[in-house]
């Protein structure tokens, strides 16, 4: 019954390739996140999504493109990547966009670019 | 200069020890802070979330104090356990309406036996 759960939980790849990380919730909720987690484990947001429309973008390389397919799903394609891409990828969901309301991690997904 | 500062960097405490852990930040407007709390390999959870008019809220054996006053907040771990080792997290929210939240580094805490 896991509430946030993203895929896969590890992904070691080279240099220049393309690669998609998937998330999925299943409370219900109508906003979606993803972030970005560093070596300083400083933790940044790079896009929010509101029934399946698109509402934060940060300065993040076009390289990256979210795709929400539906409400429950929030994926992340990376193309060319760069060895400063390497982190760890947070999928978050909430009820709303508004701050007051809580945000759910998912476990995390490690990349590792060679 | 980030603008949510945490200290210490991190904290090696007893069990059964007590143990505050500070943060300042610079974020204006303000709406909301949290604390969570990350174990390693895992995403954070949130163990509170204060408005600016509140001062003070507990989750079992933490609780967090606000000055918005001073743009200070503490998270204090009271009678601390082996389960309590994790990152700690300091996040403000600029506003209600949007969701720009903006993540300090964290204290890493490690709770010996």
């Amino acid at each position: 019954d896991t509430a946030v759960s993203q895929t896969p939980k590890y992904l070691v790849t080279q240099m220049g390739n393309d690669k998609s990380i998937k998330c999925e919730q299943n409370l219900g909720h109508d906003t979606m996140y993803w972030y970005k987690q560093d070596s300083k484990k400083f933790l940044k947001i790079m896009f929010s999504y509101n029934n399946k429309e698109l509402i934060i973008n940060e300065t993040v390389p076009n390289r990256f493109s979210p795709k929400s397919p539906d409400k429950a799903h929030l994926n992340l394609h990376i193309n060319s990547l760069e060895l400063g891409d390497s982190a760890v990828y947070f999928c978050a969901s909430s009820q709303s966009p508004r701050s007051s309301y809580e945000q759910y991690f998912g476990p995390g997904t490690r990349l590792t670019v060679t | 200069k980030n603008q949510v500062e945490q200290s210490p960097q991190s904290l090696i405490i007893l069990e059964g020890k007590n143990c505050t852990l500070q943060c300042n930040y610079t974020v204006s407007p303000f709406s909301n802070l949290r604390w969570y709390k990350q174990d390693t390999g895992r995403g954070p959870v949130s163990l509170t979330i204060m408005t600016f008019s509140e001062n003070t809220k507990s989750n079992g054996r933490y609780t967090a104090t606000l000055d918005a006053d001073t743009k200070q907040s503490s998270l204090h771990i009271t009678a601390s356990q082996l389960s309590d080792s994790a990152s700690y997290i300091c996040v403000v929210s600029l506003d209600a309406a949007g969701n720009k939240l903006t993540f300090g580094g964290g204290t890493r805490v490690l709770v010996k036996p």
